[in-house]
């Protein structure tokens, strides 16, 4: 079956650091891969996908590039601000349905 | 667009009592899912529906869960009776083709 394995957290940061979260996958046919974010108290919202392989998604800063060959779509920022402090979560769609399989996601705190 | 609507926002209920979460997708979307997370298991599916049919159940962890969409604006998802490992965050999720989820805000469910 599909899977999504995400880097252990928490992961804590001074402001301005760089950050990366990693994220593999295991998928039967041509997944999508995403990241959402999930701010304290509030649902998912999507943060960036990308549909195929060598495809790159960005917004806000935050880049992830989805890499066949290692199955991964590990998420970067080069410079983290305090705002940032969420978890992440590595997901892909897949199926008739294209529904999405989570990983477990990745606290991320920034400390000014 | 209000996005996906979910109540209560927290529910609060005893042991044995009948629980029931309800959802409002985005209008034109023909797809709505339940996930369920907690701290042990994650973001786990629990059934979707396409054009108000359920199409897959298998993520719905007892028969004391259960769950309709009465029409194309209206989904419940209910629990009876209820128990105290049923607590969790309960979300609602909506899209249509592609792959443009819109995930409500939960329903934060305590069951003591």
């Amino acid at each position: 079956g599909n899977s999504v394995t995400q880097m252990e957290g928490p992961v804590t940061l001074s402001e301005e650091a760089f950050l990366t979260i990693n994220c593999t996958y295991t998928a039967t046919g041509y997944p999508s891969l995403f990241w959402y974010v999930q701010y304290p108290g509030e649902g998912l919202q999507l943060l960036l996908k990308a549909t195929k392989a060598d495809d790159k998604g960005s917004n806000k800063g935050f880049e992830a590039t989805y890499r066949k060959e290692t199955t991964s779509f590990h998420l970067e920022k080069g410079s983290v601000q305090v705002s940032d402090s969420a978890v992440y979560f590595c997901a892909l769609s897949s199926g008739s349905a294209r529904q999405l399989t989570f990983g477990s996601g990745t606290q991320l705190t920034v400390l000014p | 667009d209000a996005g996906v609507i979910q109540s209560p926002r927290h529910e609060v209920t005893e042991m044995g009592q009948e629980v029931t979460l309800r959802c409002k997708p985005i209008s034109g979307h023909d797809y709505l899912f339940w996930y369920r997370q907690t701290m042990m298991r994650g973001l786990e599916l629990l059934i979707y529906f396409n054009n108000n049919v359920p199409i897959d159940d298998s993520g719905m962890p007892e028969d004391r869960f259960s769950a309709k969409m009465p029409n194309a604006s209206f989904s419940t998802l209910k629990i009876q009776p209820s128990e105290p490992r049923d607590s969790a965050v309960y979300f609602c999720a909506s899209r249509t083709g592609g792959d443009g989820y819109t995930f409500g805000s939960g329903t934060r469910l305590t069951v003591v």
